[in-house]
């Protein structure tokens, strides 16, 4: 089945512990990208990749990092989750650049205290 | 930055009805525009997509229109269902130097009731 898999899908950490949220597809997608959404906010772009070994910011880049060291993967780091990155995070890829149409994945609700 | 603003946050419709959803845009002009659904809890899904140099689109009940002097893409539902309860969203993309930012609007929650 095509899909794109987010872990964890629920998190609840401290503040200043790094970790990673961890996104995969199976669709031999060129592009993959990094949401957050927030009430009234709407989604927002954190990070993309038009292909391996090319990331670039979204508009809310600032706390977290990314890599693409594989065309299949593309994983969120944040070095040191504050508060204000509570949110729900998302992972999408497209097979075209542009990007096209956008797949989703299911989400990671994560919470810093 | 692009901003993008979509009608009324809700908008409720009886079934049967037709509800227009309404997503306008300021700054620059977008090379395509895109509308997704999202159920509670859920990852957005693609619905359609409509290119700048293209006047209206349809898939089955769905329709939407694009227009590049107003500046507004409208996103038709026909026949609608309380099953097309949900979040709609429209996101806007770009050529060039953006071609990797996908740009969404807050959504309009949309509401059939029977």
């Amino acid at each position: 089945e095509a899909q794109v898999t987010q872990n964890p899908r629920y998190l609840i950490t401290v503040t200043g512990k790094k970790l990673t949220v961890t996104c995969s597809q199976n669709m031999n997608h060129e592009y993959m990208s990094w949401y957050r959404q927030d009430p009234g906010l709407g989604l927002r772009q954190i990070y993309y990749s038009m292909n391996v070994e090319v990331t670039d910011k979204g508009d809310v880049p600032e706390g977290y990092k990314v890599s693409r060291k594989e065309k299949r993967n593309f994983p969120l780091i944040l070095e040191s989750p504050s508060p204000n990155q509570t949110s729900l995070y998302f992972c999408a890829s497209s097979l075209v650049r542009g990007p096209g149409e956008l797949f989703f994945g299911e989400g990671s609700r994560l919470t810093v205290l | 930055s692009q901003k993008i603003e979509q009608n009324s946050e809700a908008l409720n419709i009886q079934e049967g009805k037709t509800a227009t959803l309404t997503c306008n845009y300021t700054n620059y002009s977008p090379a395509y525009l895109q509308w997704y659904r999202q159920d509670p809890g859920r990852g957005p899904v693609f619905l359609l997509l409509i290119r700048e140099n293209e006047k209206e689109k349809r898939k089955e009940r769905l329709k939407v229109t694009f227009d590049t002097t107003l500046k507004q893409s409208l996103f038709h539902i026909t026949a609608s269902q309380p099953a097309d309860s949900a979040t709609y969203l429209c996101a806007l993309g770009h050529r060039g130097s953006t071609l990797g930012r996908l740009y969404f609007g807050r959504g309009t929650q949309l509401t059939v009731w029977p």
